[in-house]
């Protein structure tokens, strides 16, 4: 089975601009996570979608958001780009068991904001 | 916010040594995890061990649970170089939910 895939793998953006990352989750796998890492804070939940719905959400402002297709392929998007949103970007697909919930996490996305 | 502290924040042993990290957690969780990644890439699973159980392993790693205490032991045996790594707990507190909520992490240096 292929792993989950993120794409791009790196991205440099400007202040004000607005970005897309997009996400392939493992096949089967109806849940996808997305996480980002910062040196400051760690790692920090952003959103889970599970078959088209966002699921939980994180304390990130409504400049994050995402979504997810009907082949659970999920993009993310950040309007209005600040110099803290540099990061690393990690999504996480899982089978989705109500008592297990492995999450299996793609390389990342990671982006430069200047 | 991090449900989790781990402890320490850095370790280096020689290879071949035992190394241990712990973790604590602040409320009652459905299971706990540990993921390892290497330098800045994508975090992989390790184990995930049910609030109802006490030890498990897998190969060269041993991770305990103690929820009286709110805490989690990460043991990996007789170190190699290729596990040098940052190791991060993660516990899930939502049953039925994806999310996790990660440590802050233990940098693991081993020394040929």
């Amino acid at each position: 089975k292929a792993g989950v895939t993120q794409t791009p793998r790196y991205l440099i953006k400007t202040r004000g601009q607005q970005v897309t990352l997009s996400c392939s989750p493992i096949s089967g796998h109806r849940s996808v996570s997305w996480y980002q890492q910062t040196p400051g804070q760690g790692l920090q939940f952003l959103f889970e979608y599970f078959s088209e719905t966002q699921r939980n959400k994180g304390n990130f402002p409504g400049r994050f958001s995402g979504r997810q297709f009907s082949n659970s392929r999920s993009e993310m998007n950040v309007s209005t780009l600040e110099l803290g949103d540099s990061a690393l970007y990690l999504c996480a697909s899982s089978a989705g068991h109500v008592d297990y919930n492995e999450q299996f996490f793609g390389p990342g996305t990671r982006l430069t904001v200047l | 916010s991090q449900q989790g502290e781990e402890d320490p924040q850095a370790l280096s042993i020689q290879e071949g040594e035992n190394a241990t990290m712990n973790c604590s957690y602040k409320t009652s969780i459905n299971n706990l995890q540990w993921y390892r990644q290497n330098s800045g890439r994508g975090l992989v699973h390790l184990i995930l061990i049910r609030s109802n159980e006490r030890e498990k392993h897998s190969g060269r790693l041993r991770v305990t649970l103690d929820t009286s205490k709110k805490s989690s032991s990460l043991l990996i045996t007789a170190s190699r170089a290729a596990d040098t790594a940052s190791y991060f707990c993660a516990t899930d507190t939502n049953f039925g939910n994806e999310k996790l909520t990660f440590g802050t992490g233990t940098r693991l240096t081993i020394i040929p």
